[in-house]
């Protein structure tokens, strides 16, 4: 599986915009990029994926760069119930559909 | 959205015992169910997949015969931990794959945190 590099840890203030980085150097033609978090003691939930063009959901934007080497998870405006650890994960387009967590980043936010 | 729950969201058990473990696709068939282990502060490890009627594939390093997982129907998989030991003692998390929803989006229950004394 490719791997994918993330700060340990991000802080932002309330209402402000988050971005979260992810560097997927490794990143193969056939892989998405997957962002899923986790809220403390809960499984995670699903946030976005993208293959090649940017996304963009209720939830975030994805923003993936030209050559796919990296991408950013945008929170356009963080709230408290935002705080969470934020995983990025390449999951193959075909194939297994297993995710594999990496360390991810834990996101504080301030009041 | 597929609501995915486990049961019993909480265990202690002695060591020794064994343990069964829930997972429920509520409002859709899941062929594919994923089980991960947490361990406090760690990120989430896979330990298996677990296909409907089939036997389930586990990761390189853990140990089939302690976790043994069956898939009988297309919304319930079971993880039971055989012979429990401290070292056992985790936050356990399953997730299914709907379908019908396309392969990108995995949907995970709210875990199981199993203490073993």
């Amino acid at each position: 599986d490719a791997k994918t590099t993330q700060p340990n840890s991000m802080e932002s203030n309330e209402e402000e915009p988050v971005h979260l980085p992810c560097n997927h150097s490794t990143i193969s033609g056939t892989d998405y990029i997957h962002w899923y978090r986790q809220l403390p003691s809960q499984g995670p939930e699903y946030v976005i994926h993208g293959l090649t063009s940017n996304v963009n959901n209720r939830m975030a934007s994805l923003a993936i760069a030209e050559d796919r080497k990296s991408s950013t998870l945008i929170l356009h405006r963080a709230t408290l119930r935002d705080a969470a650890v934020y995983y990025c994960i390449l999951r193959l387009i075909q194939g297994a559909q297993k995710l594999v967590f990496g360390q991810g980043t834990r996101l504080t936010i301030n009041p | 959205g597929a609501v995915v729950s486990q049961h019993p969201s909480w265990v202690i058990c002695k060591s020794g015992t064994s343990v069964k473990i829930e997972c429920r696709s509520l409002d859709f068939q899941a062929t594919t169910m994923f089980w991960y282990r947490q361990f406090p502060k760690q990120s989430l490890m896979l330990m298996a997949t677990s296909n409907e009627g089939s036997k389930a594939t586990y990761e390189q390093g853990v140990e089939k015969d302690k976790f043994l997982i069956n898939h009988a129907s297309l919304t319930l998989s079971t993880l039971t931990v055989t012979s429990a030991h401290p070292e056992d003692s985790s936050f356990y998390i399953c997730s299914a794959r709907d379908p019908l929803a396309g392969v990108n989006e995995q949907f995970f229950g709210p875990g199981t945190r199993l203490t073993v004394l």
